[in-house]
């Protein structure tokens, strides 16, 4: 079984600023990692994904994230925000071979941008 | 093409009655699964359902059932509702069984409140 943590249920941050969003995980076999956006009132869209190779994942609207494996961590970054970027973001993980738990989720971070 | 389609978008139901979500995966995909998103729990994995059979199943009691139909359309019911099955019913879709590298496409979900 896997599980998430996302460490920050908000963040705020100016327009034009970094941002970080952080995501750990446990799981006791090997992982694929997913970011997800939820935006209000809508399904979640996948921002990113990382399965194998290069540590340093790039996905749309500018965000990358990069696998940490000794610290079994899957952070998401963007270097300029935008308030378009105020949505709801999820980290999620699933075992190799896919598994009977589907996809499991971390609780979400809020990201609020502040003009 | 069109993406993941969700009916209804709303639902109000009472405590005792039973609810049947639909959805319509995006054509040519054949693997359909359900998420409950509540804000206590988070988003959590129901089952995953492809070529009309259930492959995978989380940890919900037998008052969640679905089924898939031979278009790939889905259906899941909820019987003898409870308060604490209010919330936000999400289907995927995907090409293929699994959740790892086959990325799932999600539709707007289901707001159900339970009165």
């Amino acid at each position: 079984a896997q599980s998430v943590t996302q460490l920050d249920s908000q963040v705020p941050v100016f327009e034009e600023a970094p941002v970080e969003l952080r995501c750990n995980y446990s799981s006791s076999v090997s992982v694929y990692l997913f970011w997800y956006v939820q935006y209000p009132n809508q399904g979640l869209q996948l921002l990113l994904k990382y399965l194998s190779g290069s540590t340093l994942v790039k996905g749309i609207n500018g965000f990358e994230a990069e696998f940490n494996k000794s610290q079994t961590s899957f952070h998401l970054r963007k270097p300029s925000v935008h308030i378009s970027d105020t949505a709801e973001y999820f980290c999620a993980v699933s075992g190799f071979g896919g598994g009977a738990d589907g996809l499991t989720f971390g609780k979400g971070t809020h990201l609020i941008i502040q003009p | 093409k069109a993406g993941v389609t969700q009916t209804p978008r709303y639902l109000i139901k009472t405590r005792g009655q039973q609810v049947t979500l639909s959805c319509s995966p995006i054509s040519g995909h054949r693997s359909v699964s359900w998420y409950q998103q509540t804000p206590g729990q988070g988003l959590q994995f129901l089952f995953e359902y492809f070529s009309e059979t259930q492959r995978n199943k989380g940890n919900f009691p037998g008052r969640f059932s679905g089924r898939q139909f031979s278009n790939s359309r889905s259906e899941m019911n909820v019987s003898t509702l409870e308060l604490g099955d209010s919330a936000l019913y999400l289907c995927a879709s995907s090409l293929f069984l699994g959740q790892t590298n086959n990325e799932q496409f999600f539709g707007p979900g289901t707001r159900l409140t339970v009165l």
